[in-house]
Order: C-alpha cells, then sequence, then structure tokens
C-alpha cells in the first residue's frame, strides 16, 4: 500500500538558519507533490505545486525538490523566521484522469528559535 | 469572508448520539473533500464530492458515516451513534476541481469530543 513518511521529530533551528523538510514515499508514483503549512487550531494552507517533470520550484524563500528516482521531496525554508514555525505536510497525487484524491504525510513540526 | 467556513467549531457529544457537520465551500468550487485528523495523525481522506457525479466514499470508516452535498455547494458530515474513536478534529476542504492539482481550501475544522 502507498506510505508516505515524513519526520516524526520536530525539526528545532535557530533563526536565520535554513530548515530542510523530508518527504519520502513508497509504493506510489505521483504526477504532482504539494506542500502545505498547517498551524495549531487551523486547516492546512497551500504552498507550493510541483510536478514530476520538474527538479526544483521556487517562491520567494521557498524551494521544493522532486526525485522520483529516489522517490523523495525536500522542502527548504531559506532565512527562517520564529513565524515560519508551523507543521508541514505533503501530499502526493497522481496523474489526471485517476482519482482526485491526495495522500497526505503525518507532517513534520519545524520550530524556529529566535 | 470568501474561505471555506465549518460549523460547529467545537462539538461534546455523548457516545451513542448522533452529529451532523457542516461544511460551506468556496463560491464556484466543484470540489468537496472531507478529512478527519487525530492528534499526531496525518490527514485521513474520508469522502469526496466532484460536481454532479456519484461521490467517492472509499474512505468513510464505517457505515455510521454519510455525508450529502446540496445543490453543489454545502454538505454536511453526519455521524451515527458515534464511539468514543470518532473523536477528532474533522476538516473540510473544497477546490476548483478541474485539475487533480488544483489547491485545496481547507477549513478551520470542526473539533469532536465523544465522551
Amino acid at each position: 500500500s502507498q506510505k508516505i513518511e515524513q519526520n516524526s521529530e520536530a525539526l528545532n533551528i535557530q533563526e536565520g538558519k535554513t530548515a530542510t523538510l523530508t518527504c519520502n514515499y513508497t509504493n506510489y508514483s505521483p504526477a504532482y507533490l504539494q506542500w502545505y503549512r498547517q498551524d495549531p487550531g487551523r486547516g492546512p494552507v497551500f504552498l507550493l505545486l510541483i510536478r514530476e517533470n520538474e527538479k526544483e520550484k521556487r517562491k520567494e524563500r521557498l524551494k521544493v525538490t522532486f526525485d522520483t528516482t529516489l522517490k523523495q521531496s525536500l522542502f527548504h525554508i531559506t532565512a527562517s523566521q520564529p513565524a515560519d514555525s508551523a507543521t508541514y505536510l505533503c501530499a502526493l497525487l497522481p496523474a489526471s484522469g485517476g482519482s482526485y484524491i491526495p495522500t497526505f504525510g503525518r507532517g513534520t513540526s519545524l520550530i524556529v528559535h529566535p | 469572508g470568501a474561505g471555506v467556513s465549518q460549523s460547529p467549531s467545537n462539538k461534546v457529544t455523548e457516545k451513542g448520539k448522533d452529529v451532523e457537520l457542516r461544511c460551506d465551500p468556496i463560491s464556484g468550487h466543484t470540489a468537496l473533500y472531507w478529512y478527519r485528523q487525530s492528534l499526531g495523525q496525518g490527514l485521513e481522506f474520508l469522502i469526496y464530492f466532484q460536481g454532479n457525479s456519484a461521490p467517492d466514499k472509499s474512505g468513510l470508516p464505517s457505515d455510521r458515516f454519510s455525508a450529502e452535498r446540496t445543490g453543489g455547494s454545502v454538505s454536511t458530515l453526519t455521524i451515527q451513534r458515534t464511539q468514543q474513536e470518532d473523536s477528532a478534529v474533522y476538516l473540510c476542504a473544497s477546490s476548483l476541481g478541474q485539475r487533480v492539482y488544483n489547491e485545496q481550501f481547507f477549513g478551520p475544522g470542526t473539533r469532536l469530543t465523544v465522551l
């Protein structure tokens, strides 16, 4: 069955450093991968989409990579700030024409210390 | 506001009672999803509506769970004869629905506590 792994332990970093979060998957060949941010008591908020034929995507301080050979996506936040502290979820999506149902990881908590 | 809204925000009920959770999606969004999120767990898919098509109910954990979407807009998730293991945050999301990769817009969730 499909399996998505995100670090269950919180990632603690100092303000100004680059945070790197990992999303690994098995038994799945996603065509798309999304990253969401979730704050306590709130629903997830979409951040970035990357397609299987894209190696890297950037948006402001965010960068996502997608390696379909390693079955892994890395999510980077450069010049991190305490306001970046949240849980980050990855979601895998199949190719168009298939199910429109994403599979979410459990998320990794990021804590940025001032 | 123009976002997804859910009600109630919190619901405490006794074991065995029925509950109804409501979701108002963003106007014009044809796709609507229900998820369940337990403490420390990921988003567990429950049910998916797309336009006038038959819903995908493959994620519903038991026949005590059902959902409707009236007029392609508001959706209600009903849990009958609630059990303590039903306690979780129930999240609703909507999207434009034309592409599988359309971003999902989530509501704030309903926190359900079954005593």
